[in-house]
């Protein structure tokens, strides 16, 4: 079964900073998704990555995927306090179900 | 466009009873996922229906159930329910099972005493 390792689990960072979340998958996945999570809140979905190779870029975030090494990243540019939250990744294939990395807790500081 | 919606919002019960959750997803969205969340466990898988028909489930015992409508509505349902049931229960909703985009609701928060 499909297993999503995300790391690190937490991460403070100080504004205007660039850090990199990390998603590895342990076998084969066709989609990988990042969701943000605020507080007592509901998941709201990010990125779909669909394919080796994909990136997509919306705003200050950044989502890669790396079939191959089985990896997803999420990479944060010059961090600003309404980034922190904390950040889902997940994976499945093909029609299967959606399984869910720990998530990241980003707390960004002045 | 709507959002997807879920009823109620907070539920308190005690052990033993069943409890009935209800989805609404976007219109024109065929397909809906129920996930839990307890920070214990993360977030887990527990359901997928695609035209009334369950196409998944998660590793969840059989007291967990559910069902869609002709509407796409999605109920579940937990029978004798257990302290450790207690979580954040979230729908999502997406046009069609490849799920390129899950649009979630804002949960269903049940507290089992």
């Amino acid at each position: 079964e499909l297993k999503v390792e995300q790391n690190p689990l937490f991460l403070s960072m100080q504004e205007g900073k660039n850090y990199t979340i990390y998603c590895n998958y342990s076998t084969t996945s066709d989609r990988l998704y990042w969701y943000r999570q605020d507080p007592g809140k509901s998941l709201e979905s990010l990125f779909v990555l669909l394919s080796n190779g994909a990136v997509k870029q919306e705003g200050r975030l950044m989502a890669s995927l790396d079939t191959k090494a089985r990896l997803s990243t999420l990479h944060i540019t010059a961090a600003v306090h309404d980034l922190s939250a904390t950040y889902f990744c997940a994976g499945g294939y093909n029609t299967d179900k959606l399984i869910f990395g720990t998530g990241t807790r980003l707390q960004v500081f002045p | 466009k709507a959002g997807v919606t879920q009823t109620p919002r907070y539920l308190i019960k005690t052990r033993g009873q069943q409890v009935t959750l209800s989805c609404s997803p976007i219109s024109g969205h065929r397909s809906v996922s129920w996930y839990q969340q307890t920070p214990g466990q993360g977030l887990q898988f527990l359901f997928e229906y695609f035209s009334e028909t369950q196409r998944n489930k998660g590793n969840f015992p059989g007291r967990f159930s559910g069902r869609q409508f002709s509407n796409s509505r999605s109920e579940m349902n937990v029978s004798t329910l257990e302290l450790g049931d207690s979580a954040l229960y979230l729908c999502a909703s997406s046009v069609g099972r490849q799920r390129d985009t899950q649009y979630f609701g804002p949960g269903t928060r049940l507290t089992v005493l």
